[in-house]
């Protein structure tokens, strides 16, 4: 079993849609989570971290942890054009020495 | 605010040729930082990463070697490129425990 499973999508939406992007994972001592986003060719942006269980809120992203079930999830609300990118999960033990990555899911929102 | 550069941004180098790639940062002192590879399908692949100037950890064996011989400079080498050496070079430095990447560089060996 992989440490950290990401659906690879593609996703495909409409605008306006909410998104929901999830990784599940198996090493109960990842503590920090975090959500980058790819846009192509480029490198990847942090979009949002949290060390807690529960709901961290910024703009239209929310960040979803749910430790007992080793699930995170990123939604997105009212989906744009501009939000097409991929997406990835990222997680640590603690400290940043290391990040244990997903692979990504690539999602469109069509206008 | 902290900035991170890494040049060139593209690079094609024939099989056999060296290589140097570097990664600069702005705005922050004694940085943790990491060098990955990411290939097409296969996600982000720690290669390096450095908690000071000298101290190299190495995470997989390759012809790929790393130096930081500066506190906000690390560079990516290698004497003899491999056609499986391409992809998409990126460097990152740590916050708290987050990271933050650089541009990045494609690199394609032909």
């Amino acid at each position: 079993q992989k440490e950290v499973e990401q659906d690879p999508g593609p996703l495909s939406v409409p605008e306006g849609a909410i998104v929901s992007l999830n990784c599940t994972y198996s090493n109960s001592a990842f503590q920090y989570f975090m959500w980058y986003r790819q846009y192509s060719r480029k490198g990847p942006e942090l979009l949002m971290y949290t060390y807690s269980s529960g709901n961290k809120e910024d703009g239209r992203f929310t960040a979803q942890v749910d430790k007992s079930s080793k699930y995170i999830s990123l939604f997105i609300r009212d989906s744009q054009p501009s939000d097409s990118a991929t997406y990835l999960c990222a997680m640590s033990q603690g400290g940043s020495e290391k990040l244990v990555f997903g692979k990504g899911t690539k999602l469109t929102v069509n206008p | 605010s902290q900035t991170i550069h890494q040049w060139p941004a593209t690079l094609v180098q024939p099989v056999g040729s060296p290589l140097s790639l570097e990664c600069t940062v702005e705005g922050t002192s004694n940085p943790n930082l990491y060098w990955y590879r990411q290939a097409a399908g296969r996600g982000l692949q720690l290669l390096f990463y450095s908690v000071g100037i000298g101290q190299i950890s190495s995470e997989v064996p390759q012809n790929l070697s790393a130096s930081r011989p500066q506190d906000r400079q690390f560079i990516l080498s290698s004497k003899k490129l491999l056609l499986s050496d391409s992809g998409f070079y990126l460097c990152a430095w740590s916050g708290t425990y987050e990271q933050y990447f650089g541009p990045g560089t494609r690199l394609t060996v032909t």
